[in-house]
């Protein structure tokens, strides 16, 4: 049975830094690119970032532009981890975040597992 | 630019049929889409991928009563037989280069 895990998530202050990590059960974790993808109180869905191990060359990412250059997404293929560091936080970050499996190796593809989120508040 | 538009509500009755619609923009036609169900309170859950050809693959667990169909742009979620856990929001996604696109979302509730 897949499992997507998530933690990380809490209160912190606007300009503040936060780790978040998936723990991955139930597949070959390495096999699939993994993503980010979050929902503002009362909003949709909204993707952030993806990640696809392409070998000895290292992983793949992409970055939706509202994150580009505050977050980082990374995965230890050994632990079965996803993390996101999340730096410059501002309000406006504040959400569900969720990890999702993607059905695909590669990056942009279509997430068939999800985990039931943590909640990220930015506020002073 | 690849997007995908949803009406932003749906209802029927319960045990009746509904069929919820995802439109990709002009030039994304042939790109295949995933529905999520969101019920509320819980994360989101992947119900299917439709491809261009109206091919489709469900999740693990979705009942026969969820399918997936195409016509052009369109993509659709059928639901028959409703049923009060099938009140939910209903999120379409496809992907292209370097981007996941979701649509609004269409809320659905049963009557």
């Amino acid at each position: 049975e897949v499992q997507l895990v998530e933690s990380g998530g809490g209160l912190i202050q606007p300009g503040g830094s936060l780790r978040l990590s998936c723990a991955a059960s139930g597949f070959t974790f390495y096999n699939y690119a993994m993503g980010w993808v979050r929902q503002a109180p009362g909003k949709g869905l909204e993707w952030i970032s993806d990640i696809a191990d392409i070998g000895d060359s290292g992983s793949s990412t992409n970055y939706a532009d509202s994150v580009k250059g505050r977050f980082t997404i990374s995965r230890d293929n050994s632990k079965n981890t996803l993390y996101l560091q999340m730096n410059s936080l501002r309000a406006e970050d504040t959400a569900v975040y969720y990890c999702a499996k993607t059905g695909c190796s590669s990056n942009s593809c279509y997430a068939d597992y999800w985990g039931q989120g943590t909640l990220v508040t930015v506020s002073s | 630019q690849l997007v995908v538009t949803q009406s932003p509500s749906a209802s029927a009755s319960l045990g009746a049929s509904v069929k919820l619609t995802c439109t990709l923009s002009s030039g994304h036609r042939t790109y295949a889409i995933a529905w999520h169900q969101q019920q509320p309170e819980k994360g989101p859950r992947y119900l299917m991928k439709v491809n261009s050809d109206g091919s489709h693959s469900k999740g693990d667990g979705i009942p026969d009563r969820f399918s997936g169909s195409t016509s052009g742009a369109e993509r659709y979620l059928t639901i028959s037989s409703l049923q009060s856990e099938d009140e939910a929001d209903y999120y379409c996604q496809t992907w292209g280069t370097g981007t996941w696109v979701f649509g609004g979302g269409t809320k659905l509730t049963v009557l």
